[in-house]
């Protein structure tokens, strides 16, 4: 079985501040990892994804993650906030094979301090 | 885009009626998703298809069903809707090989009174 936990449901920040979402996943098996984002009344956009290779991935809208096996962890981070990344965060895991059904974390609400 | 649509967007029902919600899509991948999401629990996943004729059931299944008789179209129904089925629903597709990844669709927002 697979899970995600994310640490925060909501996180506030000032404009031009480091953004920092945490993402914890189990998995007894290879994980693919994926972040996607939601704002308000839309669908999920996909914001990046691990699947194999280089750990560290970037994504969209200056965001990336750092998939840590030792810790199982994928960590979303942006050095400087905008405004126009205030939105609901999700971290979700899927295995490698198979299905691919997604596993959601419970979303992360970031706000951002003018 | 990923030429994904839902209908309807936005429905009201009475508890005890059925109600059937259809994701499309233009791209004629295998993989179809329904996932509901509600606050503090994200999105779960209630069915899936790999297949015309093909699905199988997720985490929430209870009280759903699915229909896939064409490949672009994907069915969700709620027998005898309940108001614990009050939810923001979504659709997925999934694009496989190397650029693997889920697209979401726009949802469709159900309030059962």
């Amino acid at each position: 079985a697979q899970s995600v936990t994310q640490l925060g449901s909501h996180v506030s920040v000032s404009e031009g501040a480091l953004v920092l979402l945490r993402c914890n996943y189990s998995s007894s098996v290879p994980p693919y990892l994926f972040w996607y984002v939601q704002y308000p009344n839309q669908g999920l956009q996909l914001l990046l994804k691990y699947t194999t290779g280089a750990t560290l991935v970037k994504g969209i809208n200056g965001f990336e993650a750092e998939f840590k096996k030792s810790e199982t962890s994928f960590h979303l981070t942006k050095p400087s906030a905008h405004m126009s990344d205030a939105a609901e965060y999700f971290c979700a895991v899927s295995s490698y094979q198979g299905a691919q059904k997604l596993v959601f974390g419970q979303g992360t609400r970031l706000t951002i301090n003018p | 885009d990923a030429g994904i649509t839902q209908s309807p967007r936005h429905k009201v029902t009475e508890t005890g009626t059925p109600v059937t919600l259809r994701c499309h899509q233009t791209e004629n991948h295998r993989y179809m998703y329904w996932y509901r999401q509600d606050p503090g629990h994200g999105l779960r996943l209630i069915h899936y298809s790999y297949g015309v004729k093909d699905t199988d059931k997720g985490e929430v299944s209870d009280g759903y069903s699915v229909s896939r008789s064409k490949t672009e179209d994907f069915l969700l129904t709620l027998e005898s809707a309940t108001s614990s089925q009050t939810s923001v629903y979504f659709c997925a597709i999934r694009k496989e090989g190397a650029q693997e990844t889920q697209y979401f669709g726009p949802g469709t927002r159900l309030l059962v009174l």
